[in-house]
C-alpha cells in the first residue's frame, strides 16, 4: 500500500499568513492526489485535484502543486474560515490512502 | 442539489453484520464512482471502499478486505456496503462520496455519515 506522509502535523499560524503543508507519498503517485479541509463535526469538502486542479467554487488562495512524491498545498493569505484539518489523499492505486492530517489553528 | 445520502449505521455486537446504503440526488448516480471513507472520532480519514460506474472496478481497505463488499444497484440508485464480521475497531463514522468522475478520481461530494457501533 502507498503510505502518504503529510508535515506538519500542527500549524500554528496568524490571519494573513501564507502556510504551506507539505504531503510525500512512499511511491510515485504521478500527480493523482487531492487535497480535503475538514472542520469539527462536518464531513471533508475537496479543495484540490490532480495535485493542482482547483475544484470548482474553492477561493484561489488555495493552491496545490508537485508531482511524483512530493506535494504542498498553500494557502496564500490565510482566513479566519480556513482554520481546519487539511487532509491529502493518493488515487493513484487501490487501496487509496489518506495522510494523518494537518491541523492548522490560531496563533 | 447535489447530495449523498448515508443510512443503515447503528449498533451490533462483534462478529455481527449491518447493510449500509448510500443514495445520491442531483446528479445522474449512475455515472459515477462511489467511495466509503470512515473516522474515528477525533481521528483521521480511512478510505474503506470504492465502485466505479459500471462496477467493473472495486477496491477496499486492507483492514476490510474479505469482511466487507461494496455493491451498487442501478435500478434503484443505491450503492450499499454489506459490512460482516464486525470488530470493534470498525467503531466510526461512515461516510458516502461521490467521485468526480466514472472512474476513481477524487471525492467532490460527501453526505453527512452514518455512525456504527460495534461493541459487547
Amino acid at each position: 500500500d502507498i503510505q502518504m506522509t503529510q508535515s506538519p502535523s500542527t500549524l500554528s499560524a496568524s490571519v494573513g499568513d501564507r502556510v504551506t503543508i507539505t504531503c510525500r507519498a512512499s511511491e510515485d503517485i504521478n500527480t493523482w492526489l487531492a487535497w480535503y479541509q475538514q472542520k469539527p463535526g462536518k464531513a471533508p469538502t475537496l479543495l484540490i485535484y490532480r495535485a493542482s486542479g482547483l475544484e470548482s467554487g474553492v477561493p484561489s488562495r488555495f493552491s496545490g502543486s508537485g508531482s511524483g512524491t512530493e506535494f504542498t498545498l498553500t494557502i496564500s493569505s490565510l482566513q479566519p474560515d480556513d482554520f481546519a484539518t487539511y487532509y491529502c489523499q493518493q488515487y493513484n492505486s487501490y487501496p487509496w490512502t489518506f495522510g494523518q492530517g494537518t491541523k492548522v489553528d490560531i496563533k | 442539489e447535489v447530495q449523498v445520502v448515508e443510512s443503515g449505521g447503528g449498533s451490533v455486537q462483534p462478529g455481527g453484520s449491518l447493510r449500509l446504503s448510500c443514495v445520491g440526488s442531483g446528479f445522474p448516480f449512475d455515472h459515477y464512482a462511489i467511495h466509503w471513507v470512515r473516522q474515528v472520532p477525533g481521528k483521521g480519514l480511512e478510505w474503506v471502499s470504492g465502485i466505479t460506474w459500471k462496477s467493473e472496478s472495486i477496491g477496499y481497505a486492507d483492514s476490510v478486505k474479505g469482511r466487507f463488499t461494496i455493491s451498487r444497484d442501478t435500478a434503484k440508485n443505491i450503492v450499499y456496503l454489506q459490512m460482516n464480521s464486525l470488530r470493534p475497531e470498525d467503531t466510526a463514522l461512515y461516510y458516502c462520496a461521490k467521485d468526480r468522475l466514472r472512474q476513481g478520481h477524487a471525492m467532490d461530494v460527501w453526505g453527512q455519515g452514518t455512525v456504527v457501533s460495534v461493541s459487547s
